[in-house]
């Protein structure tokens, strides 16, 4: 079945510092991909909506600046996490659709990354 | 995006069935009521969708009502790996964009 990969699964990194996520449709190609944050034992919540060869749409509240989206192919999108605060210590998960499947076909997860901001 | 009402959380006995209910009264005629999953630590897996009519796949089955205000996820014999927070959505594809918006889902526990 369809696959997303992300990478790093864990990343601990200093204050100050920034972090890039990966984001991989594996099988399949997608030209929007989501990006979700969870804090523990809270729900995820959507934080933008990635899009292949253009500007990401962010949901508000999320600061753009700080979350650096990049899609610049068909099975890869990227995260940013700039000038890290423990704040943003989280599990970012991603997610996409193979859109070559009906239009109400399933998102497919990755399997997240902890980041740990220290 | 329409709501959905979920409770907080769930018992079951290992090998019997469970009954994960939702409420979603302000249903659309475009959207379509999708279950997720998510165990610890990991994220969402897809556990099934329907529009209207009831739906059955390997993992579960998906009773929706007549009036499409509410549905029940049911896993015929839970193990000790179902458990896990599921999480009903509703997904309208009228608006294209295809996005998932996550309530604070069921946290279903299975006792051996």
């Amino acid at each position: 079945g369809a696959v997303v990969s992300q990478h790093p699964s864990r990343v601990i990194c200093k204050s100050g510092t920034s972090v890039k996520i990966e984001c991989r449709s594996l099988d399949f190609q997608a030209t929007t991909m989501f990006w979700y944050r969870q804090f523990p034992k809270q729900s995820l919540m959507l934080m933008a909506t990635s899009n292949e060869g253009s500007k990401a749409t962010y949901e508000q509240g999320v600061e753009k600046d700080k979350f650096l989206i990049n899609h610049a192919s068909l099975t890869l999108s990227t995260l940013t996490v700039t000038s890290a605060h423990p704040e943003d210590s989280s599990f970012y998960i991603c997610s996409a659709r193979d859109e070559t499947g009906l239009h109400n076909s399933p998102l497919h997860f990755g399997n997240g990354t902890r980041l740990t901001v220290t | 995006d329409a709501k959905t009402t979920q409770p907080n959380s769930m018992e079951s006995n290992e090998e019997e069935p469970v009954h994960l209910p939702c409420n979603h009264s302000t249903i659309s005629g475009t959207d379509y009521i999708h279950w997720y999953r998510q165990l610890p630590s990991q994220g969402p897996e897809y556990v099934i969708h329907g529009l209207t009519s009831n739906v059955n796949n390997r993992m579960a089955s998906l009773a929706i009502a007549e009036d499409r205000k509410s549905s029940t996820l049911i896993l015929h014999r839970a193990t000790l790996r179902d458990a896990a927070v599921y999480y009903c959505i509703l997904r309208d594809y009228s608006s294209n964009t295809g996005k998932l918006i996550f309530g604070q889902g069921t946290t279903l526990q299975v006792k051996p």
